[in-house]
């Protein structure tokens, strides 16, 4: 079956440090992989995406993600963070069963500590 | 990106009457929508795709007397659920995808709609 695993319910960050978020999937086909944010009591809002080319991937509001082929990863990254990134975030492969479902994995909760 | 406007954000009604939700894409044509639920801490799970002009296709487990969903124009989807129960109580998303079905756009999120039931 197809699927998306977020191994972390939770990250802890200090304001300023990296931050990862971690996110592995199992597809049959090539992935289509996205990263999704929400805030409480809000939609999600679209972080970025990869479909083919360059395994880095630069996204909104200074997130990028590495597309991993071999590890079947792709992990959500961000140099400096702050601390409205604080959110749930959610990572995404659309099904290639079928062209019209995404899905989601359970979520990361992110705290970036001040 | 395109935006997609979901009202109302929050609501409350007795138990027994229905709700209407609806999704609305604002500077874009969305030929099929989507709907989700959430419930506290959990991911979304997808109940339904709502496609203009036709009825819409529901997950495997989702009662489609009970949530009616209607896509009655390119820009405008609605689910009503019907004699709504405490256990309907959730968190109700809709999504949309600009353009026709390329597999490779992203989804746009409304903000989401609280829904309580009494």
């Amino acid at each position: 079956a197809q699927s998306v695993a977020q191994p972390e319910d939770q990250v802890n960050v200090a304001e300023g440090n990296p931050l990862t978020v971690k996110c592995t999937y199992s597809v049959s086909g090539n992935p289509y992989l996205f990263w999704y944010v929400q805030y409480p009591n809000r939609g999600l809002q679209f972080l970025l995406k990869y479909i083919t080319g360059d395994n880095l991937v630069k996204g909104s509001y200074g997130f990028e993600a590495e597309f991993n082929k071999s590890q079947t990863s792709f992990h959500l990254k961000k140099p400096s963070a702050l601390v409205s990134d604080s959110a749930l975030y959610f990572c995404a492969v659309r099904d290639t069963n079928r062209d019209d479902k995404i899905i989601f994995g359970k979520g990361t909760r992110l705290h970036i500590l001040p | 990106g395109a935006v997609v406007s979901q009202h109302p954000s929050w609501v409350i009604c007795k138990s027994g009457t229905s709700v209407k939700i609806e999704c609305r894409s604002l500077d874009f044509q969305a030929t099929t929508m989507f709907w989700y639920r959430q419930f506290p801490k959990q991911s979304l799970m997808l109940m339904a795709t709502s496609n203009e002009g036709s009825k819409a296709t529901y997950e495997q487990g989702v009662e489609k007397d009970k949530f009616l969903i209607n896509h009655a124009s390119l820009t405008l989807s609605t689910l009503t659920v019907t004699s709504a129960h405490p256990e309907d109580s959730s968190f109700y998303i809709c999504s949309a995808r600009e353009g026709g079905r390329a597999r490779s756009r992203e989804l746009f999120f409304g903000e989401g709609s609280r829904l309580t039931v009494l």
